[in-house]
């Protein structure tokens, strides 16, 4: 089992939209995530990252945690086809530099 | 600020050939990292560099690979020998402390190395 599994997609969803990105991990123990996005042929981009459980918004994106199940997910209120690449997620392990990165979820935002 | 320059962008060498692709950080970072992105895969962490030294490189290959980042310059991850299963995208992150949870540690776009 990967520590940390994200289903590739594409994902296929009208401008305007509420999308939902999801990832599920293995290790208990983590504590903090990460949701980057990467457009085509670019570096990723840090957009959200929380600690523990719960939600964190900023601007149309929500992260939201739950430990319980192991399962952490990234919202976007209000789609827009900018938003089109692929999202992310990665957690840090015993050190905040090696990350541990889902493969990707590519997301594609229809006008 | 230009951001964190990774060159060459694309890269193809023959197999047996030498792969030397640069990361120059934002300035003000001395924290460099290499990650390396399959196909259809996560990022996997390669090695962490601070100026002069190599803090952590438990994540790269101990055969046929290097890394350094020297006082003046850029910093350097060198493959020799390459083999195709060398041929990925290999990222460069600076951050201006230790870790990349920071919103001031950026990713360069990469470079794409091909093997032939």
């Amino acid at each position: 089992q990967k520590e940390v599994e994200q289903d590739p997609g594409p994902l296929s969803v009208p401008e305007g939209a509420i999308v939902s990105l999801n990832c599920t991990y293995s290790n208990s123990a983590f504590q903090y995530f990460m949701w980057y996005r990467q457009y085509s042929r670019k570096g990723p981009e840090l957009l959200m990252y929380t600690y523990s459980s719960g939600n964190k918004e900023d601007g149309r994106f929500t992260a939201q945690v739950d430990k319980s199940s192991k399962y952490i997910s990234l919202f976007i209120r209000d789609s827009q086809p900018s938003d089109s690449a692929t999202y992310l997620c990665a957690i840090p392990m015993d050190s905040n530099y090696q990350l541990i990165w889902g493969a990707g979820t590519k997301l594609i935002i229809k006008p | 600020n230009a951001g964190v320059m990774q060159n060459p962008r694309h890269l193809v060498r023959r197999r047996g050939q030498e792969a030397r692709l640069r990361c120059s950080p934002m300035k003000g970072h001395s924290h460099v990292y290499w990650y390396r992105q399959l196909p259809e895969e996560g990022l996997k962490f390669m090695v962490y560099l601070q100026k002069e030294n190599i803090i952590d490189e438990s994540g790269m290959p101990k055969e046929r690979f290097s890394a350094e980042f020297p006082k003046e310059g850029p910093s350097i991850l060198r493959i020799q020998q390459v083999v195709r299963g060398d041929s990925a995208a290999y990222f460069c992150a600076s951050s201006p402390g230790q870790g990349l949870g920071y919103t001031e540690a950026f990713f360069g776009q990469g470079t794409r190395l091909t093997v032939v």
